[in-house]
């Protein structure tokens, strides 16, 4: 089975505060995302990756960075959080094969709540 | 714009009461439509892949169908385990990303 690992469940952090979410994936997977999951509004894609050190812009990716140094592993940073990026912020990894028909695969995600 | 709209947002069914789920989407070249189940406080669990309009896939009490503007998620003699929202998404590129719907929150009971 896929395995996609968030490193936290819950986060809380200040108003400023520079904050790092981690994601593992342990299933070779070539491409990783970055959604925030919010009541009424769905999942929303922030950022992903198709490749090492490679990241596309998803649709809502203004105060948020992405890092991808290794293929494993996918970080999600909130540059200077606000109150406005609480939310629950879930992982997910995929591989391109099948001409793009293969499924995402989701961690448990993180709950972060900014005060 | 692509869209994706799931309706009814809650529904509330007796144990053994069927129903049916609908996902209505707009995208330019559908890949696929897929359907997950998600439990409070966890990741959303992959349910289905359909790729063209007639196909159907069934997994327990659930069945999933495909027409060229909506899906349907049909859950048969549900019972309280089924409990769950239920997302619906479409691909339409290359890149593997998935365009979600705000889900529909079922809860079964006893």
């Amino acid at each position: 089975d896929v395995k996609v690992t968030q490193s936290s469940r819950y986060l809380v952090k200040r108003t400023g505060e520079k904050v790092f979410l981690e994601c593992v994936q342990d299933m070779d997977h070539e491409n990783m995302f970055w959604y925030r999951q919010d009541p009424g509004l769905g999942l929303r894609l922030i950022y992903f990756s198709y490749d090492v050190k490679m990241k596309e812009k998803g649709d809502i990716p203004e105060g948020y960075s992405v890092s991808r140094e290794k293929k494993e592993r996918f970080s999600l940073i909130l540059e200077s959080a606000s109150t406005n990026q609480t939310s629950m912020y879930l992982c997910a990894s995929s591989s391109p094969s099948g001409h793009g028909r293969s499924p995402l695969h989701f961690g448990n995600g993180t709950r972060l709540t900014v005060t | 714009e692509d869209q994706v709209t799931q309706s009814p947002e809650a529904l509330r069914l007796q144990e053994g009461e069927s129903s049916s789920l609908n996902c209505s989407y707009t995208v330019s070249g559908l890949r696929g439509l897929f359907w997950y189940r998600q439990d409070p406080g966890k990741g959303p669990e992959f349910l289905f892949t359909l790729y063209s309009a007639g196909e159907e896939k069934e997994k327990e009490r659930l069945k999933a169908t495909l027409t060229k503007k909506e899906s349907f998620l049909h859950i048969t003699a549900p019972k309280p385990e089924d409990s769950a929202t239920y997302l619906c998404a479409v691909r339409a590129d290359s890149w593997g990303k998935l365009q979600f719907g705000a889900g529909t929150q079922v809860v079964v009971t006893p």
